[in-house]
């Protein structure tokens, strides 16, 4: 199974802050890789899909990157809604893991 | 709109079997794949499996092939995933998606989530 870990797993910023999440695949994805935003109780939400395109309806502050084994997500100038827990995903053979999450908590 | 509703909290037993629903509207469903992905408590997402309502194919997990089964039933529109010999360790938010994208695959919808607790 291909294992994602994400750095930090817990980050604390401010409203206005830009912010970074990694994720790393055990072995190369190309660009298989998703993004999710999970508040609590409730279902993820995808934000990128292809490692760098945004999903419809998704604010533009939000951008990914990468290819290969390493990957980003920039939230630019956070708002009070973006607190929440992130988490990337491979989609590049099954089964389809996750990274642990990042949480993301206000400074 | 895309909806997937998704049955009630259920309560289980040690070794017995949970079979949970996911209700879809505002697509065609034969088109799209079903997900499941679980999380337990204070855990990340896991992937158990999917399954194809136009042909029935579906891909489990390894993890879970034996124990969980997946189906469809294109009269109403609903996805099911049954899963036996259930342990406490199966104590999870159950989630339904649906599978968008082509080359690229992503889980655009999701249903609400069920809990599912296994206690003696």
């Amino acid at each position: 199974d291909i294992q994602m870990t994400q750095s930090p797993s817990s980050l604390s910023a401010s409203v206005g802050d830009r912010v970074t999440i990694t994720c790393r695949a055990s072995q190369t994805i190309s660009s298989y890789l998703n993004w999710y935003q999970q508040k609590p109780g409730k279902a993820p939400n995808l934000l990128i899909y292809a490692a760098s395109s945004l999903q419809s309806g998704v604010p533009s502050r939000f951008s990914g990157r990468g290819s290969g084994t390493d990957f980003t997500l920039t939230i630019t100038s956070l708002q009070p809604e973006d607190f929440a827990t992130y988490s990337c995903q491979q989609i590049y053979s099954t089964p389809y893991t996750f990274g642990q999450g990042t949480k993301l908590e206000i400074e | 709109q895309v909806q997937l509703v998704q049955s009630g909290a259920e309560v289980k037993k040690p070794g017995a079997s949970v079979k949970v629903s996911c209700k879809t509207s505002g697509y065609t469903f034969a088109t799209f794949r079903v997900s499941w992905v679980r999380q337990a408590p204070g855990q990340g997402l896991e992937w158990m499996g999917w399954i194809s309502p136009y042909n029935g194919n579906a891909n489990y997990a390894q993890k879970f092939q034996g124990r969980v089964t997946m189906t469809t039933d294109t009269s109403t529109n609903t996805a099911y995933m049954e899963l036996m010999s259930l342990t406490s360790d199966d104590t999870a938010v159950y989630y339904c998606a649906r599978v968008g994208g082509g080359n690229y695959y992503y889980f655009d919808f999701w249903g609400q989530g069920t809990l599912v607790t296994v206690s003696s």
